[in-house]
């Protein structure tokens, strides 16, 4: 039971290219987030997928895209990447669906450090 | 909209000495409190949470919390600090969408 897994670990880009991160749980979990991670910051949240198919929009979803292939994998994707983006990124996962989801606990990947030229 | 403020960017501690880690929180309706934990270079680990009940919360690796609704606080804390508990902690609340982290407070245990 490997919990969340995220490639890649590290990542540099030059700006304008794009890459997609990706993600998977092994717990069968509902939902999935994607967050970044600034210093002083915490963690602000990009997108997230309360079930399969379904994808909302978090914080700070401007220069992102997402993709709920199945109920075990969320991908996000910079379609053009900007300095600003040079981040910490972590996905997470938790069991409920987001109605009525307030109690559940979210459990996190070791994240992907990308950083953008 | 749900927050939760971290006050301290940093606390030192010596080794066997209580550790205190502060937050407080800002909802409305009833408070969903978390506590997470990150070593270096590597993702969040799940401490504790406060729901509803006793207002004192057990977690994992000696960590408690103390709800205390009057002064909208969620502190965590440790009786006796080790040098490996030496990270960087967040408190979170959640709404119905998402949590929202604090800043983070870099604990650091000096033997």
């Amino acid at each position: 039971n490997a919990g969340v897994t995220q490639t890649p670990k590290f990542q540099v880009l030059k700006t304008g290219q794009s890459m997609t991160l990706q993600c998977a749980q092994d717990m069968n979990h509902n939902s999935m987030y994607w967050y970044r991670q600034d210093p002083g910051m915490g963690l602000r949240l990009i997108y997230y997928s309360a079930s399969e198919g379904t994808t909302d929009k978090g914080e700070v979803p401007n220069g992102y895209n997402v993709s709920r292939l199945n109920k075990r994998e969320f991908s996000l994707r910079l379609e053009s990447a900007a300095p600003s983006q040079t981040s910490v990124y972590f996905c997470a996962s938790s069991e409920a669906l987001l109605a009525g989801a307030s109690t559940d606990t979210q459990y996190f990947g070791p994240g992907t450090r990308l950083t953008v030229l | 909209a749900q927050s939760v403020a971290q006050p301290e960017d940093q606390v030192n501690v010596a080794e066997g000495n209580p550790l205190t880690v502060k937050c407080t929180y800002s909802v409305s309706g009833n408070p969903y409190l978390f506590w997470y934990v990150q070593y270096p270079n590597r993702g969040l680990q799940f401490l504790l949470k406060y729901i509803t009940g006793d207002n004192l919360v057990k977690g994992s690796y000696g960590f408690e919390a103390e709800f205390n609704k009057s002064q909208t606080s969620f502190h965590l804390k440790k009786p006796s600090a080790l040098v490996s508990d030496s990270a960087l902690y967040f408190c979170a609340v959640r709404d119905i969408r998402r949590l929202s982290f604090g800043a983070g407070t870099t604990v650091t245990v000096r033997a």
